[in-house]
């Protein structure tokens, strides 16, 4: 199986801040990667697939990079509606969430 | 639009069946799977079905304890769980990709429903 790992875990910052996420695969998934945002009580949202292609209607704010085993979601000026929980997913065989990092107030 | 049901308490060893009624989009040309998430296990994909129903796919946690299965004709998604145990406590999701091929392909999910709580104690 493949496995997922997502750093940090928790991530503080302030409106405005530049943040960045970091993904690990356990083996090459070239770019099958996803991002998620989830806020408390709701369903994730789909917010980047093919590790750097940005859903219809998610704020280029947004942006995904990486391949392999190394991959990254950033937000360029994080906004008070991105506080909530990041998840990236593997579909390279079947489908892997990482743990997810909370982004919080700082 | 997609919405669950059936969940609720049940015992250990015990059987559930969930529903996700489809609505808004031609049901019987998406593939359609189940998510779960749980507070200790996180995110985690349980199983997949094609548009046609000629392909099912499961998670090796839920192998031969879970089957999958849909009613085109309803629109309406199934998940059929026998021996519950407490790892299975979670909230299910149904969700597809926006390939509406009906073919199964692994691909994003970019529709999901709101979720229902299996707790099994």
């Amino acid at each position: 199986d493949i496995q997922m790992t997502q750093s940090p875990s928790t991530l503080s910052a302030s409106v405005g801040d530049r943040v960045s996420i970091t993904c690990r695969a356990s083996q090459n998934i070239d770019t099958w990667l996803a991002w998620y945002q989830q806020k408390p009580g709701k369903a994730p949202n789909l917010l980047i697939y093919r590790a750097s292609n940005l859903q219809t209607g998610v704020p280029s704010r947004f942006s995904g990079s990486g391949s392999g085993t190394e991959f990254t979601l950033t937000i360029s000026s994080l906004q008070p509606d991105d506080f909530a929980t990041y998840y990236c997913q593997q579909y390279d065989t079947y489908y892997t969430f990482g743990q997810g990092t909370k982004v919080e107030i700082k | 639009q997609l919405l669950e049901s059936g969940g609720g308490l049940v015992q250990p060893g015990g059987s559930l069946t969930l529903s996700c009624a489809a609505s808004g989009f031609s049901f019987k040309t998406y593939a359609m799977n189940w998510v779960r998430q749980s507070p200790g296990k996180g995110l985690e994909w349980v199983s997949g079905i094609s548009g046609n129903s000629d392909t099912t796919h499961y998670a090796d946690s839920v192998k031969g304890r879970f089957a999958i299965s849909r009613d085109n004709s309803k629109n309406t998604l199934y998940l059929h769980m026998n021996n519950l145990g407490a790892e299975d406590t979670a909230v299910y999701y149904c969700a597809n990709p926006s390939d509406s091929s009906g073919y199964y392909y692994v691909l994003p999910f970019d529709n999901w429903g709101q979720g229902t709580l299996v707790t099994v104690s």
